[in-house]
């Protein structure tokens, strides 16, 4: 089982609507949990960062989180051209070490 | 967000020859830094963490006699591709953290290794 899962995608859904994207992990322990976007040929932009269960707003935002589950999701309200990326779920796994996993990331494309 | 910058952002060097990558932390001591190798339409894969002052912990399949990593202070760390071989090429980026476990993880700007 990977550590950390998501669909790749593409996602596709049309501009101003709600774009939601899932991901899953393996590691129980892990605790700090982080969404990217990253546009084709460049470094990944930090987006949200969760810890705590429930829900984290943050403008047009929301990462959702549930431990119990294993379960982090992000969604983006009033969807724009410009959110057109490849979304990367981050995990800090629990260890000495703490490294940063990524999933696989989820394209997202929305179309005007 | 706090800054992470990453040099050089490209570089093209011939077959053989070694390449050094610096990732600094601007705003923040960074006490572990990650070094990522990413190919086109592919996730960004761990190569190692490195800690400040200690050496690098490195991915199973990664050479590090290959991929040298110096983490000398709380805001430097470099990776050193040596003897560069055109499968080499790749787009490497660094993230670094600052301590504890709930602190954001911030990337440079990557670098574009081109082995000629």
């Amino acid at each position: 089982q990977k550590e950390v899962e998501q669909n790749s995608g593409p996602l596709s859904v049309p501009e101003g609507a709600i774009a939601s994207l899932n991901c899953t992990y393996s590691d129980r322990g892990s605790q700090s949990f982080f969404w990217y976007r990253q546009y084709s040929g460049k470094s990944p932009e930090l987006i949200m960062f969760i810890y705590s269960n429930g829900d984290k707003e943050d403008g047009r935002f929301t990462a959702q989180l549930n431990k119990a589950s294993q379960y982090v999701s992000l969604l983006i309200r009033d969807s724009q051209p410009s959110d057109s990326a490849t979304y990367l779920c981050a995990v800090v796994l629990s260890g000495g070490y703490q490294k940063v996993t990524f999933g696989i990331g989820t394209k997202l494309q929305v179309i005007p | 967000g706090a800054v992470v910058s990453q040099h050089p952002s490209r570089v093209i060097c011939k077959s053989g020859t070694s390449v050094k990558i610096e990732c600094r932390s601007l705003d923040f001591q960074a006490t572990t830094m990650f070094w990522y190798r990413q190919f086109p339409k592919q996730s960004l894969m761990l190569m190692a963490t490195s800690n400040e002052g200690s050496k690098a912990t490195y991915e199973q399949g990664v050479e590090k006699d290959k991929f040298l990593i110096n983490h000398a202070s709380l805001t430097l760390s470099t990776l050193t591709v040596t003897s560069a071989h055109p499968e080499d090429s790749s787009f490497y980026i660094c993230s670094a953290r600052g301590v504890g476990i709930l602190t954001e993880a911030f990337f440079g700007q990557g670098t574009r290794l081109t082995v000629v």
